[in-house]
């Protein structure tokens, strides 16, 4: 089983639209959790940590299910600027290890 | 956050040849690591990258085709030797800077082997 399952998407989806992208991990002992963006042929970039008690940065909310093992993004009022591959990356218990998502494709469309 | 120079940007080489990619972080950073990132696919970890001892691989990467340094905790290379087109890649160093704190990542080498 891999230790991070993400559905790589592609998510089309009209401007102004609410979307939320998923991402389950094996161990139930990770640390820490966080939701990157990348865009074409660019790296990485942090887009928010997600935190046990959930946690929002304007349009976008990060939530943290530990007891299913899952931690979503939502982004409200999707603008076109927001296409992009969203990566979920949980570190390991020992902090050491970071494991990414396939990441998951958005576009959102005129 | 750190700030992160990569460089190459890009490169484009001759099979056979070899290229060292150099990352440097403008403050101490905990650990260093090394990624490849093949066009439309995820993220895959080449290695961590370890202050003063041998990098730590990853499976299916080897210290003689991707050799690592790290002298201090602001700088590290990778070098692809002996490349071929299957090395043709983007090349990322991401940097942590402490305990349970995100990875933040270099701009990238984009490497062409023709």
């Amino acid at each position: 089983r891999k230790e991070v399952e993400q559905d790589p998407g592609p998510f089309n989806v009209p401007e102004g639209a609410t979307v939320a992208f998923n991402c389950t991990y094996s161990n139930s002992a990770s640390q820490s959790f966080f939701w990157y963006r990348q865009d074409c042929r660019k790296e990485p970039k942090l887009l928010m940590s997600v935190y046990s008690s959930g946690n929002e940065d304007g349009r976008f909310t990060a939530q943290l299910n530990r007891a299913s093992q899952y931690i979503s993004l939502l982004i409200r009022d999707s603008k076109l600027s927001d296409s992009a591959t969203y990566l979920c990356v949980v570190n390991s218990n020992t902090g050491n290890q970071f494991y990414f998502g396939t990441g998951t494709s958005l576009t959102v469309i005129p | 956050s750190a700030v992160i120079s990569q460089k190459p940007s890009r490169d484009i080489c001759q099979r056979g040849t070899s290229l060292t990619i150099q990352c440097q972080v403008d403050s101490q950073v905990t650990m260093m690591f090394w990624y490849r990132q093949q066009p439309g696919q995820s993220l895959t970890l080449i290695a961590t990258a370890n202050q003063g001892s041998e990098a730590t691989y990853e499976s299916g990467f080897v210290i003689d085709k991707f050799p690592i340094s790290r002298p201090n905790l602001t700088f590290s290379t990778l070098t692809v030797s002996n490349m071929s087109p299957e090395d043709s890649s983007i090349y990322l160093c991401s940097v942590v800077v402490g305990g349970n704190q995100p990875q933040h990542f270099g701009d990238g080498t984009r490497l062409s082997i023709l």
